[in-house]
């Protein structure tokens, strides 16, 4: 099945830009994600790309999608300390001729942003 | 337009108890996905929901069970609880499959 990975932390200064990794095993996704969770709440979804584009620009977001590599960055420019939070990196778990909502989540990765 | 809601958002439970959650999609969603979110196993994939029908399960035991209404809306059941049950339970909704799924506030569980 589909095996997701992130770094589990970043520490960046206000101001700089973050760019949060992920790598995944399965290359039949159609849509790949980033959520981001903030304490206590729950996901809030952030951007996706169709995996047939290599980047996508979102104001301060920047998703990078390597297929070959099978590698997906998170980019934000201008950092704020209310980026503060957990990034998960989400891949559809897809069944073969099927359809499903399935996702495979990343481990997240903690973004603390120093003022 | 309403996002998802997850009701209750805490609940706190003794071994042994079952619990009920229940989760609104957003309007026009069919489909529901339900989560569990540990800190030792992250976000873990329990089942999903659409028309009615179970679509797809996670490597969950059978206390762990849900179903699925006609108005959309979705109830997971947890029989006999144990302590490593709690968690933040996350439901998600999306329109049919393959869509992105917008995620409730989830219901923080906590079993002692």
């Amino acid at each position: 099945g589909e095996d997701v990975e992130q770094s589990l932390f970043l520490s960046v200064r206000e101001g700089d830009s973050s760019v949060i990794n992920c790598t995944y095993t399965d290359s039949s996704s159609t849509y790949l994600y980033w959520y981001k969770q903030e304490p206590g709440a729950g996901l809030q979804l952030l951007t996706y790309i169709f995996s047939n584009m290599d980047m996508k620009q979102d104001q301060r977001l920047t998703v990078l999608l390597n297929k070959k590599d099978k590698h997906l960055s998170l980019r934000i420019a201008d950092t704020q300390t209310g980026d503060s939070a957990i990034y998960f990196c989400a891949v559809p778990d897809v069944p073969y001729g099927g359809a499903t909502n399935k996702l495979i989540f990343g481990t997240g990765t903690l973004l603390a942003v120093q003022p | 337009k309403a996002g998802v809601t997850q009701t209750p958002r805490y609940l706190i439970k003794t071994r042994g108890q079952q619990v009920t959650l229940s989760c609104s999609p957003i309007s026009g969603h069919r489909s529901v996905s339900w989560y569990q979110q540990t800190p030792g196993q992250g976000l873990q994939f329990l089942f999903e929901y659409f028309s009615e029908t179970q679509r797809n399960k996670g490597n969950f035991p059978g206390r762990f069970s849900g179903r699925q209404f006609s108005n959309s809306r979705s109830e997971m059941n947890v029989s006999t609880l144990e302590l490593g049950d709690s968690a933040l339970y996350l439901c998600a909704s999306t329109l049919s499959g393959g869509e992105t799924q917008y995620f409730g506030p989830g219901t923080r569980l906590l079993v002692l």
